[in-house]
This record gives structure tokens, C-alpha cells and sequence, in this order.
């Protein structure tokens, strides 16, 4: 099956830095991701949509200054959370849908662990 | 914003017990599935039920879907302890190339 890859796995960084997540379609091409977030013991929550070549689109209450989406490639997004906080702290988990067929399928990526001291 | 909502919230169950979930949804869709995560861990897909099936099985799972109710409802048949896990059902909208959007999740336990 297809392969979603996020790089990196966990990450540890210092209140006010900005951290950068990779989400990398490897055996297909992409042209619409999403970014999922994930608080300790919650579901998951869409964040954005990220569309190769275009804006994000993002959901309601998430601020897109904070959470740049880049989508440059169509096997390549990223995620970069801006000035985190601890409060930013969570589990990002990325999709790639691959179109074909007829029929999208979403393939998710293993997540990234953010933590923010 | 989340379309599901399962119950219970939490499960807890002896190995060999059966064990059912259940996911109402609020819109049309394409397709339900249902994901597994272990704690801490990314998704594992189980199983996708398609908006004119009305059930699905894939070894011990079983799947249902009531599009007139907006409902569906995962089986676990012979639980073992690792079944321990979220599971959380997900829809996409009747829009190709939409988001899926997840339910509560239904944290089970399944001692031995």
C-alpha cells in the first residue's frame, strides 16, 4: 500500500522557537494533504488542508500565522507551528490522498510528538 | 470539527468477550471507516464501509452502517488483550477529496 512518511517522530524544543514537520508522500504523488492535531486522550482534529501549489485552507479557530503550511511538491508538506508554547504540545498526524481509480483513499503518516517545555 | 460521536467512551472487557462500539455522524457520506491507535502511536485502518453497504467483515471485525439513522457500529468478536486500544470511527463528506473527520473514539480495555 501507499506509504506516508513525517519527519520527525518526536521533537523536544524550547518555548518560542518555531519547530518544522515534514509529511512525505514516498510511492505517490499528492496534490491534497491534510494536518491532523491530537491532544493526550482526544481525537483527532482537522486543522488544514494543504493543497499542492495554493494556499492552506484552514479550519475554524486555527490561526495560520501560527501554523505555516507549505505545500511545494506534490510529495511534500510541511507543518511549521511558529513561537510554540506549551500549549502547542501534541500529536500532529498528516494525510496524502491518492487519487485513482475513481476513488481517493487517505494514507496517514505515523505522527510527530511535539513537546514544548 | 468532529462529525462522530462513539459510545461508550470507554470499554472494558475480559479476553474471549465480544466487544461493540458505536459511531453516530451528523452528514451525508461517502464512506465510514474505522481506525485503531494504539496508545501514543499512528492510525491503523481497519476497515472502510462504503454509504450503500449495510455490513462488512474483515476476520474478527464486523462492521455495520445505518445511513438512515447515520449510524454504524464496529464488532470485535473473541477479544484478546491486543485489542487494547482507541478505536475511532471517521467519515468523508460526499465531496471527493474531503478531510475524514473523527469521532470521540471509544477507548477499549481488554484484560486477560
Amino acid at each position: 500500500g501507499a506509504v506516508v512518511s513525517q519527519h520527525p517522530s518526536r521533537v523536544i524544543c524550547k518555548s518560542g522557537t518555531s519547530v518544522k514537520i515534514e509529511c512525505r508522500s514516498l510511492d505517490f504523488q499528492a496534490t491534497t494533504m491534510f494536518w491532523y492535531r491530537q491532544f493526550p486522550k482526544q481525537s483527532l482534529m482537522l486543522m488544514a488542508t494543504s493543497n499542492e501549489g495554493s494556499k492552506a485552507t484552514y479550519e475554524q479557530g486555527v490561526e495560520k500565522d501560527k501554523f505555516l503550511i507549505n505545500h511545494a511538491s506534490l510529495t511534500l508538506s510541511t507543518l511549521t507551528v511558529t513561537s510554540a508554547h506549551p500549549e502547542d504540545s501534541s500529536f500532529y498526524i498528516c494525510s496524502a490522498i491518492l487519487s485513482g481509480g475513481g476513488t481517493d483513499t487517505q494514507y496517514f503518516g505515523p505522527g510527530t510528538r511535539l513537546t514544548v517545555l | 470539527s468532529q462529525q462522530g460521536e462513539e459510545d461508550p467512551q470507554a470499554l472494558s472487557i475480559q479476553e474471549g468477550e465480544n466487544a461493540t462500539m458505536n459511531c453516530s455522524y451528523k452528514t451525508s457520506i461517502n464512506n465510514l471507516q474505522w481506525y485503531r491507535q494504539n496508545s501514543g502511536r499512528g492510525l491503523v485502518h481497519l476497515i472502510l464501509i462504503r454509504s450503500n453497504e449495510r455490513e462488512k467483515h474483515s476476520g474478527r471485525l464486523r462492521v455495520t452502517l445505518d445511513t438512515s439513522k447515520k449510524s454504524s457500529s464496529l464488532l470485535i468478536t473473541a477479544s484478546r488483550a491486543a485489542d487494547t486500544a482507541s478505536y475511532f470511527c471517521a467519515t468523508d463528506a460526499k465531496q471527493a477529496g474531503t478531510a475524514l473527520i473523527f469521532g470521540k473514539g471509544t477507548t477499549l480495555s481488554v484484560s486477560s
